[in-house]
């Protein structure tokens, strides 16, 4: 258990309107990350962080913005939802260059 | 070309049976490999990683050939508890914090 978890769990909003999922770990690591996983595309890194209040573009960045004002909080914010950002979102964590990830969020936007 | 390629499968075997997973890798300058399991539904674990001169768990053996560019995962006895997606994994960057590339995953069913 590398103590990741992630609020919330399942979500269903509407489009054009603003999303946070948070990802709260609790053994100071340094390395979050976000990644959203679709059928047909595998997992697919957002946005990553390498410590508070840095962070970095993953692949499919547009769309997200993240924040991390604390070691233990990675944030990631949707400004406004569309269809095409539903989907799974998982966060991890890099422990000695392997990654270790919270149970997901299930983000629905209709 | 895809920078990590799996066949999505899905392997249907009867429990008992030995099943082979291959896994392709575009960048030759990666750095580490890893092999990770996913249950339906739930968030992907690490399996095993993956090393030059192969690697056994149990029941599972990993190999890599650089040369080739391919990672394998060799799962022996098949049980009904293997049934999930193997996710093969390939960190391209040099240091332990670059960012993995996955694959989209193998499905494996182990049938009674």
């Amino acid at each position: 258990d590398a103590g990741i978890t992630q609020s919330p769990r399942h979500k269903v909003t509407e489009t054009g309107t603003p999303v946070t999922l948070r990802c709260h770990q609790t053994e100071n690591h340094r390395y979050m990350y976000w990644y959203r996983q679709d059928p047909g595309h595998g997992l697919r890194l957002i946005h990553y962080s390498y410590g508070v209040k840095d962070t970095d573009k993953g692949e499919v960045s547009d769309g997200y913005s993240v924040s991390r004002s604390k070691t233990e909080d990675f944030l990631l914010t949707l400004e406004s939802a569309t269809s095409s950002q539903t989907s799974v979102y998982f966060c991890a964590i890099s422990e000695g260059g392997l990654q270790y990830f919270g149970a997901g969020t299930r983000l629905s936007v209709l | 070309r895809k920078e990590v390629e799996q066949d999505p499968g899905p392997f249907n075997v009867p429990e008992g049976a030995t099943v082979a997973f291959n896994c392709t890798y575009s960048n030759s300058a990666s750095q580490s490999f890893f092999w990770y399991r996913q249950d339906c539904r739930k968030e992907p674990k690490l399996l095993m990683s993956v090393y030059s001169s192969g690697n056994e768990d149990g029941r599972f053996t990993a190999q890599l050939n650089r040369a080739s560019q391919y990672i394998s995962l060799l799962i022996r006895d098949s049980k009904l508890s293997d049934s999930a997606t193997y996710l093969c994994v390939v960190n391209p960057m040099r240091g332990s914090q670059g960012n993995l590339i996955f694959g989209k995953g193998t499905k494996l069913s182990v049938k009674p």
